[in-house]
């Protein structure tokens, strides 16, 4: 199976910081990489996909970058509806797998 | 509007089997793939399995094979997902999801609660 590690696990920035979360792949996996946001008691929900494809209705200040084993996300101005926990998904092969998981926290 | 509505709250014993279902509205149905992730609580998401709607295939991981069966209704707009043998650590929430571009996921459920407890 494929290993994705994210880091940091958490990070603390105010509103209107610009956040990085990086997602490390344990093999290449071109561009199969998504990313999403979850909040409390909610379902992931999909920000990016093809590693740097917006999901329509997502906000332009979220952007992903990245091939083979390295990749990004990045928010570039923080806002109050952004706090919750990232994960990052390869979807190159069979089982797909998921990052442990990045907070984002007020500061 | 697209959405997938699964069923609602579950508590099993150990070695019991519990059926969650998912039903699909808004988009051609027997046209996709329904995949399904757990989580536990504090914890990351983990697949399970996945069904191509249209023709019935299933492939499952690993870790789960001989334990978890994932079938549909295709009249009903109804995926299943069966898992067996439960223990303690199946506790979590179970989602389905809609597969998008054969590598992600851009439709969810609400989550199934299934809790194992003597």
């Amino acid at each position: 199976d494929i290993q994705m590690t994210q880091s940091p696990s958490s990070v603390s920035a105010p509103v209107g910081d610009r956040v990085t979360i990086t997602c490390r792949a344990s093999q290449g996996i071109s561009n199969w990489l998504a990313w999403y946001q979850q909040k409390p008691g909610k379902a992931p929900k999909l920000l990016i996909y093809s590693a740097s494809s917006l999901q329509s209705g997502v906000p332009s200040r979220f952007s992903g970058s990245g091939s083979g084993t390295d990749f990004t996300l990045t928010i570039s101005s923080l806002q109050p509806e952004d706090f919750a926990t990232y994960y990052c998904q390869q979807g190159n092969s069979f089982p797909r797998t998921f990052g442990q998981g990045t907070k984002v926290e007020i500061k | 509007q697209v959405q997938l509505v699964q069923s609602g709250a579950e508590v099993r014993k150990p070695g019991a089997s519990v059926k969650v279902s998912c039903q699909a509205s808004g988009y051609s149905f027997t046209n996709s793939a329904i995949h399904w992730v757990r989580q536990a609580p504090g914890q990351s998401l983990e697949f399970l399995g996945w069904i191509n709607v249209g023709n019935g295939d299933t492939k499952y991981s690993q870790r789960f094979q001989g334990r978890v069966v994932i079938t549909r209704d295709t009249s009903a707009g109804t995926a299943y997902m069966d898992l067996s043998s439960l223990t303690p650590e199946d506790t979590a929430v179970y989602y389905c999801t809609r597969d998008w571009t054969y590598t992600a996921y851009d439709v969810w459920g609400q989550g199934t609660m299934v809790t194992v407890s003597s």
